[in-house]
């Protein structure tokens, strides 16, 4: 089952725009981590933020962390026509099976 | 590039068939996990490999199997095809160690069931 909810399911923007996507989670959780997936391909890792973190910066990339309301947000700044993809977010809860329940997902349209 | 591969890139076949996915691990990582993932929605968690055991399990049932070899490199094997297993299969790998479980994705095999 999905862990929780991705806001908002799509989203259009002009390049040059910021994006923020937000994630809802039910459980409690050791990391998060956000994902970019073009056209239905394979998973690419972009940044994770640890449970004790709140905020964490990869270039463009903003990720904030609430675990008081389960809730995470990615920022994309000046966003490009290459952003273009879906952005899930996905916990991973420090069990002993390592795996990954994912949201389902924010489908970003950047327009040039 | 995340350097996991697999395939083949997409897949025709009929219910009631079986069908072998394949995945090749990244270099240095003993851990493969196997993720479903349907039209429209996130990737589900089937199975996770880790020395060639199986280390957890997601909801799916026991026609779903996989293997994981010495090399890690590994398989996902689907008998019994039913129309709902058309989805995008991926396979990621990780290396275990403490907290961190970063896993990289292959690009994917899409299977379609007719």
């Amino acid at each position: 089952s999905q862990q929780g909810e991705e806001d908002p399911q799509a989203l259009s923007i002009q390049e040059g725009e910021n994006a923020t996507m937000n994630c809802s989670y039910k459980t409690s959780i050791n990391n998060l981590q956000w994902y970019r997936q073009n056209s239905g391909r394979g998973l690419v890792h972009l940044i994770l933020i640890r449970s004790n973190e709140r905020e964490k910066h990869s270039g463009r990339l903003r990720v904030t962390l609430d675990t008081s309301k389960k809730s995470s947000s990615l920022l994309i700044t000046a966003s490009r026509a290459a952003d273009t993809a879906s952005y899930f977010c996905a916990t991973y809860n420090g069990g002993a099976t390592n795996k990954l329940i994912f949201g389902t997902g924010t489908l970003l349209a950047v327009q040039p | 590039e995340t350097g996991v591969t697999q395939s083949p890139t997409h897949l025709i076949k009929t219910r009631g068939q079986q069908v072998t996915l394949r995945c090749s691990s990244q270099s240095g990582h003993n851990t493969v996990s196997w993720y479903q993932q349907a039209l429209g929605q996130g990737p589900q968690f089937i199975f996770q490999y880790y020395r060639e055991e199986e280390n957890g399990r997601g909801n799916f049932p026991p026609r779903f199997s996989g293997l994981q070899f010495p090399n890690y490199s590994s398989e996902l094997n689907v008998n019994a095809l039913e129309l709902d297993d058309s989805a995008l299969y991926l396979c990621a790998s990780s290396l275990r160690r403490s907290n961190l479980y970063e896993q990289y994705f292959g690009p994917g095999t899409r299977l379609t069931v007719t």
